[in-house]
């Protein structure tokens, strides 16, 4: 039972290069959440989604999109990324009428 | 926005004594949840309160709740140098979806 496994780790990408970050739950959670952790800010969220097939925008969703492929698999994708989002991003899911959230290991993003 | 703030940001103290942290939050709720992050790693749920309880205990862990006050504090009595980590308090959000929303956290270093 893996629980929430992120891919990848770490990665360092140019200015407007793209990429997308993995994120699968073995749970059968119907949410997961998409983070983001900056130094002094907490974590902050980018997108979520309650169920599969559907997406919603957190508090910051600019320079991100997202997909719910299945129940499994939730994915972040940065279009053309900036510096502004050198972070570490965390995938988070919960069960439905729980309330406890169950946290991947993190990606540390490097936008140079 | 953030709806838990961790008080204090920083917190350092010797192994054997007790660690304070206080979470105050905006709007009501229905349960209040502690949760700690390891250097590096994503964060693990630690204890939850609702909102009928005042205090609960875990292990060496005591979370009281005052909702008049909207305010929570997590104490760690007899602390090791093993819970150095960050705790991070976290809350439902506001609106119809349950969106774990957390706070800036506090950095609690435990000195062997």
């Amino acid at each position: 039972n893996a629980g929430v496994t992120q891919t990848p780790k770490f990665q360092v990408l140019k200015t407007g290069q793209s990429m997308t970050l993995q994120c699968a739950q073995d749970m059968n959670h119907n949410s997961m959440y998409w983070y983001r952790q900056d130094p002094g800010m907490g974590l902050r969220l980018i997108y979520y989604s309650a169920s599969e097939g559907t997406t919603d925008k957190g508090e910051v969703p600019n320079g991100y999109n997202v997909s719910r492929l299945n129940k499994r698999e939730f994915s972040l994708r940065l279009e053309s990324a900036a510096p502004s989002q050198t972070s570490v991003y965390f995938c988070a899911s919960r069960e439905t009428g729980g309330t406890e959230a169950f946290f991947g290991q993190g990606t540390r993003l490097t936008v140079v | 926005s953030q709806q838990g703030e961790e008080d204090p940001q920083a917190l350092s103290i010797q192994e054997g004594e007790n660690a304070t942290m206080n979470c105050s939050y905006k709007t009501s709720i229905n349960n209040l949840q502690w949760y700690r992050q390891n250097s590096g790693r994503g964060l693990v749920h630690l204890i939850l309160i609702r909102s009928n309880e005042r205090e609960k205990h875990s292990g060496r862990l005591r979370v009281t709740l005052d909702t008049s006050k909207k305010s929570s504090s997590l104490l760690i009595t007899a602390s090791r140098a093993a819970d150095t980590a960050s705790y991070f308090c976290a809350t439902p959000g506001s609106g119809g979806s349950y969106i774990p929303t957390f706070g800036r956290g506090t950095s609690l270093i435990v000195h062997p």
